[in-house]
């Protein structure tokens, strides 16, 4: 989706490291969302935020933080990453719970 | 607990063969419901959508999917499948918890046989 950038798109760390994703909008969008993607689990809530500052747990949060300082940018942070975080990340977007998502183009994470 | 079940892992079709694929939900009132598709590498774009009104939708690339409150199903059908359908579906519900958040099922891989 052209509203919706990641950064990096991917990336390779070792565990142990802090890693940050960024998610940036330009939908003006209240609500954006933080999954991950794992074969044969489909995506997973892993935080979500329904407006600046006030964000909140989802499934699998263990791990991760997030923060949202501007309503543009949604950041992800592994603070000390491990392997089980290997995983494509995705973000999402929306306004009102009646509207379909939007998707970025996700994030290829390798710990390793 | 609300939840996705995708029964078919994988599904093979012949290319012009027709196609369903199956979600059923599991949540108390009339979930707001998806059907996304993954292209190899890709992200997630939404072939169609239901919200209220005409059980029967139409989306993109010649799909529909019916929703039957009575089983708690919204499958998703093409009339006759093109090898660029090929690629990972997704059926989503979403609800008022967890901010308006997807619950995803496990995703059902199609593969086109000519």
């Amino acid at each position: 989706d052209a509203g919706i950038t990641q950064s990096p798109r991917h990336k390779v760390t070792e565990t142990g490291t802090p890693v940050t994703l960024r998610c940036h909008q330009t939908e003006n969008h209240r609500y954006m969302y933080w999954y991950r993607q794992d074969p044969g689990h489909g995506l997973r809530l892993i935080h979500y935020s329904y407006g600046v500052k006030d964000t909140d747990k989802g499934e699998v949060s263990d791990g991760y933080s997030v923060s949202r300082s501007k309503t543009e940018d949604f950041l992800l942070t592994l603070e000390s990453a491990t392997s089980s975080q290997t995983s494509v990340y995705f973000c999402a977007t929306v306004d009102r719970v009646d509207q379909p998502q939007h998707f970025g183009d996700g994030t290829r994470l390798s710990i390793l | 607990a609300q939840s996705v079940t995708q029964p078919d892992i994988h599904i093979t079709v012949s290319e012009g063969a027709s196609l369903e694929l199956r979600c059923n939900y599991s949540y108390g009132a009339t979930p707001y419901l998806f059907w996304y598709v993954q292209s190899p590498g890709q992200g997630l774009q939404l072939l169609l959508k239901y919200f209220s009104g005409d059980t029967l939708v139409q989306g993109i690339k010649g799909f529909e999917a019916e929703f039957k409150r009575s089983q708690s199903s919204f499958n998703l059908r093409k009339p006759s499948v093109h090898w660029s359908d090929a690629a990972e579906y997704f059926c989503a519900v979403a609800t008022n918890q967890a901010g308006t958040a997807l619950i995803f099922g496990k995703g059902t891989t199609l593969s086109v046989s000519s």
